[in-house]
């Protein structure tokens, strides 16, 4: 069974803190994703990485910072968290090519007070 | 950037009630087209999705949508919704040109009455 865990199911953290998300995918996918989901906003995109050491940025990537060291693992850093972070953080993962569907994580709700 | 239209923001219907949910996309090329469903709690899994062929694309729990090219639209549907289908409802479009990103819409809060 496909799999994308996420290393929080809640995290709460301090203004100014450096925050870790990390994101653990099992099925050999080639592209991660990291997207932020907040209510009347839907899912947008902070990073993606099409392979290891690889990124783009997406739609909304200031503030954040990614980190692919290995195939499966994908890590999204929060340099100096902000309350307007705060907010329902989800991993994606997807095969290569043309016609794949992406697989969520649980998400992490992080909040920064 | 293609852009994702959801215009439903929140739809309340009774048990029985028949479900239509619109989306309609941006980018005039090929395209994939996906719904994804988020229960509460739980992870955004995947409805159904089109990538050719038929049109009219059948998924899970009874739920179908229709790509009609000509209108850049990808409706939702069911039939009959139960209390179960209480959840929220995102559109997803991945263009075959720029191959990796999928975006997403804003999503439909469908509450089922009981």
């Amino acid at each position: 069974d496909v799999k994308v865990t996420q290393s929080s199911r809640y995290l709460v953290k301090r203004t100014g803190e450096k925050v870790f998300l990390e994101c653990v995918q099992d099925m050999d996918h080639e592209n991660m994703f990291w997207y932020r989901q907040d209510p009347g906003l839907g899912l947008r995109l902070i990073y993606f990485s099409y392979d290891v050491k690889m990124k783009e940025k997406g739609d909304i990537p200031e503030g954040y910072s990614v980190s692919r060291e290995k195939k499966e693992r994908f890590s999204l850093i929060l340099e100096s968290a902000s309350t307007n972070q705060t907010s329902m953080y989800l991993c994606a993962s997807t095969a290569s090519g043309r016609n794949y569907e992406q697989y969520f994580g649980p998400g992490t709700r992080l909040t920064v007070t | 950037a293609q852009s994702v239209s959801q215009h439903n923001h929140h739809v309340i219907l009774s048990e029985a009630a028949s479900l239509e949910l619109g989306c309609n996309y941006s980018y005039g090329g090929t395209v994939n087209l996906f719904w994804y469903v988020q229960y509460p709690g739980q992870h955004l899994q995947l409805l159904l999705k089109y990538f050719s062929g038929d049109p009219l694309v059948k998924g899970i729990k009874g739920f179908e949508a229709e790509f009609i090219k000509s209108k850049f639209s990808f409706n939702l549907r069911k039939p009959s919704v139960q209390w179960s289908d209480t959840a929220e409802y995102f559109c997803a479009v991945n263009s075959r040109n720029t191959g990796n990103q999928f975006y997403f819409g804003t999503g439909t809060s469908l509450t089922v009455i009981p």
